[in-house]
């Protein structure tokens, strides 16, 4: 049963940057046809994909996002991160690491990032 | 970009009522689509994967079906863990985007 967790500050200053870590357990982020993905929730509302790296090492992000966020993987501790860079207060959520096979079958229980000076 | 509706946005049952929630896409999403409860504080949890594919463990009340552009979940025999929020999400091409979401809640 693989098992995933977030971590990282849950403040973060308008203008810097945000940085995530998902660490998997009963998994391999370097193994295996899965994607190793963000998801991200404003508070009271949907769901926004944020984007993956696969277990190749190849990404893949959410335009609206693109420019700003890099998703990478260390296979030698077994985690896979999120840097978001020039937060701007629409981007208090929280965030969601997940692995997607079928769906995403695995979350995270999912960390509150608030941007605010 | 294939963006996502549902209807209704939420939606009054009873224990025991079948309910429907219906999913569209924009565009032919084939049978690209995933379906997701969250209840409050929690992650989403999958149930339908491939539009119409139980994931393990999930109870075989919930249901799904559809193919192209219109798709339903469909939970019969509604119990009293069901009552949460339900997100289609389309899974063919990037970005891979969630739709509005539709409540369920107790009548």
């Amino acid at each position: 049963q693989v098992q995933l967790q977030e971590s990282g500050p849950g403040i973060v200053k308008p203008s810097e940057t945000l940085s995530l870590t998902c660490t998997v357990s009963g998994g391999s982020v370097g193994s295996g046809s899965y994607y190793w993905s963000w998801i991200r929730q404003p508070p009271g509302k949907g769901l926004e994909w944020v984007g993956y790296v696969y277990s190749s090492g190849s990404t893949n992000y959410n335009p609206s996002l693109k420019s700003r966020v890099t998703i990478s993987a260390d296979t030698s501790k077994n985690q896979f991160s999120l840097k978001l860079t020039s937060v701007i207060a629409a981007d208090t959520a929280v965030y969601y690491c997940a692995r997607d096979g079928h769906g995403y079958d695995s979350w995270g229980q999912g960390t509150l990032v608030t941007v605010s000076s | 970009d294939s963006q996502m509706t549902q209807s209704p946005s939420s939606v009054s049952a009873s224990v025991g009522d079948t309910v429907t929630i219906t999913c569209r896409a924009s565009q032919d999403i084939n049978s690209w689509l995933a379906w997701y409860q969250q209840k409050p504080g929690k992650a989403p949890k999958l149930l339908i994967y491939a539009a119409s594919s139980l994931q393990s463990g999930v109870p075989s009340r919930f249901s799904g079906s559809g193919s192209g552009t219109d798709f339903t979940l469909t939970i019969s025999s509604l119990q009293p863990e069901d009552f949460a929020t339900y997100y289609c999400q389309r899974a063919n091409t990037f970005p891979f985007t969630f739709g509005p979401g539709t409540r369920v809640d107790i009548k």
